[in-house]
């Protein structure tokens, strides 16, 4: 499968515990953009990278999280402390750019439980 | 003001049905269109992308106005497969990022 993949699929944690996720893009993407998706919303545009730099974080992304390219990659997407109102859908999406295109590709995301 | 408005529906419509799916942005600079589908608890997956001229693939028929600042998406001869939520999506280029409508649901019984 040459798609996006996200692990893990599903994560299930305690409030104040620190959470990591991870997305591979589609390999010869450049572009690798964070989304969070709460019930009956569409996805909310979190943060970007162009092969490794990250190049924009949106006013949702707290302290808390922090979000790594380091190879221009995968990535990964770090919650510290979390909170129940982190209880939302992640999703990674990647695009490949510089051919006039703008469409994103979406992995089937990780569904985040905060108790 | 949301900067992607979309009915939310839900649209019930009956297997053979013709429906529409109309949506606003706000963003006059708004650079490129898409419509996704969503199904249940998993990813959005592109649809179709939109081009002014209108563009057409299969049962499925994009337009976009950018004077109104209007996207719709028509389905034709509906399948109980194509069930599911709609998203209206636009990239802003100067944000560079694609900005999400809440999507509408669609629903086609038999």
């Amino acid at each position: 499968d040459t798609g996006v993949s996200q692990d893990p699929r599903h994560k299930i944690t305690k409030r104040g515990q620190n959470v990591t996720f991870r997305c591979d893009p589609i390999s010869e993407h450049n572009r690798l953009y964070w989304y969070r998706q709460t019930l009956g919303q569409g996805p909310e545009f979190l943060t970007y990278f162009q092969n490794e730099a990250q190049l924009e974080k949106s006013r949702l992304l707290s302290d808390r999280f922090s979000a790594e390219r380091p190879k221009g990659s995968f990535s990964t997407l770090e919650i510290q402390r979390t909170e129940q109102g982190d209880s939302a859908m992640y999703l990674c999406a990647s695009s490949l750019q510089g051919q006039g295109s703008y469409e994103q590709y979406f992995g089937p995301g990780t569904r985040l439980t905060v108790t | 003001r949301k900067e992607v408005e979309q009915d939310p529906g839900p649209f019930n419509v009956p297997e053979g049905a013709t429906v529409a799916f109309n949506c606003t942005y706000s963003n006059s600079a708004s650079q490129s269109f898409f419509w996704y589908r969503q199904d249940c608890r998993k990813e959005p997956k592109l649809l179709m992308s939109v081009y002014s001229s209108g563009n057409e693939d299969g049962r499925f028929t994009a337009q976009l106005n950018r004077a109104s600042q209007y996207i719709s998406l028509l389905i034709r001869d509906s399948k109980l497969s194509d069930s599911a939520t709609y998203l209206c999506v636009v990239f802003s280029g100067g944000y560079n990022k694609l900005i999400f409508g809440a999507g509408t649901r669609l629903a086609v019984h038999p």
